[in-house]
């Protein structure tokens, strides 16, 4: 069965400081992909990013980074920098090509930076 | 400006209420989606929307039920409902379902209490 685990449950850092939000995956396709939103106070989650099971290339947008090890099955991302505007919850999520439509969500990390 | 608009942003119902919330995307996609998000719980799927027909069903209640008049608009009934109901439904598309990992879209929520 698919699912992802989101194990820090709140962060806080201050401003300036890099942060590392973990995700930890479970399938058994070869074939799957995986997301991150943001969700801010305002309640919409924004897509961030999608990254297919074939491509492990680590990518960077700005100060987000995002690092896809297949091996630890792990999808960890990065802000650096940290700005107050960050402050969100962010949630991880996986479908499998043979999922339909179920998008499988991680709980969330609800992230704090002090200004 | 979102490509998935929700109406009301804000309700709040009586248990005897009838009300509707409101879904329209302006992203040409061809699947539209229903979640609840509750405090401290995941997210949770409640309907899926394929070319207008539903194609998930998961367990939801029947004082929930929904409509999809066409690929663009979805419509979420309330009736009778109970204070434990009161969340943010979001409402989202994507392309088509899990084959192709197309990304889902969400809009801003609407936020209801249910007194």
């Amino acid at each position: 069965a698919q699912k992802v685990t989101q194990a820090q449950t709140e962060i806080s850092v201050v401003e300036k400081e890099d942060v590392t939000l973990d995700c930890v995956y479970e399938t058994r396709d070869t074939t799957y992909y995986l997301f991150w939103y943001k969700q801010p106070p305002s309640g919409e989650l924004v897509f961030l990013i999608r990254r297919n099971s074939f491509d492990e290339q680590n990518e960077i947008s700005g100060r987000y980074s995002w690092n896809f090890q297949k091996s630890t099955s792990s999808f960890n991302f990065t802000i650096t920098a940290s700005q107050v505007v960050d402050s969100a919850v962010y949630f991880c999520a996986l479908i499998e090509d043979t999922g339909g439509f179920k998008t499988i969500f991680g709980a969330g990390t609800r992230l704090f930076v002090k200004a | 400006e979102t490509g998935v608009t929700q109406t009301p942003r804000h309700l709040v119902m009586g248990m005897t209420n009838k009300k509707s919330l409101k879904c329209e995307q302006h992203l040409g996609h061809n699947a539209m989606y229903w979640y609840k998000q509750s405090a401290k719980k995941p997210l949770e799927l409640m309907f899926v929307y394929s070319l207008e027909e539903r194609v998930e069903n998961n367990s939801v209640p029947s004082r929930f039920s929904p409509e999809c008049p066409n690929s663009s608009h979805l419509f979420l009934h309330l009736h009778t409902l109970q204070p434990e109901d009161s969340a943010l439904y979001l409402c989202a598309s994507s392309q088509d379902g899990g084959a192709s990992g197309n990304t889902i879209y969400f809009g801003e929520g609407s936020w209801l209490t249910v007194v």
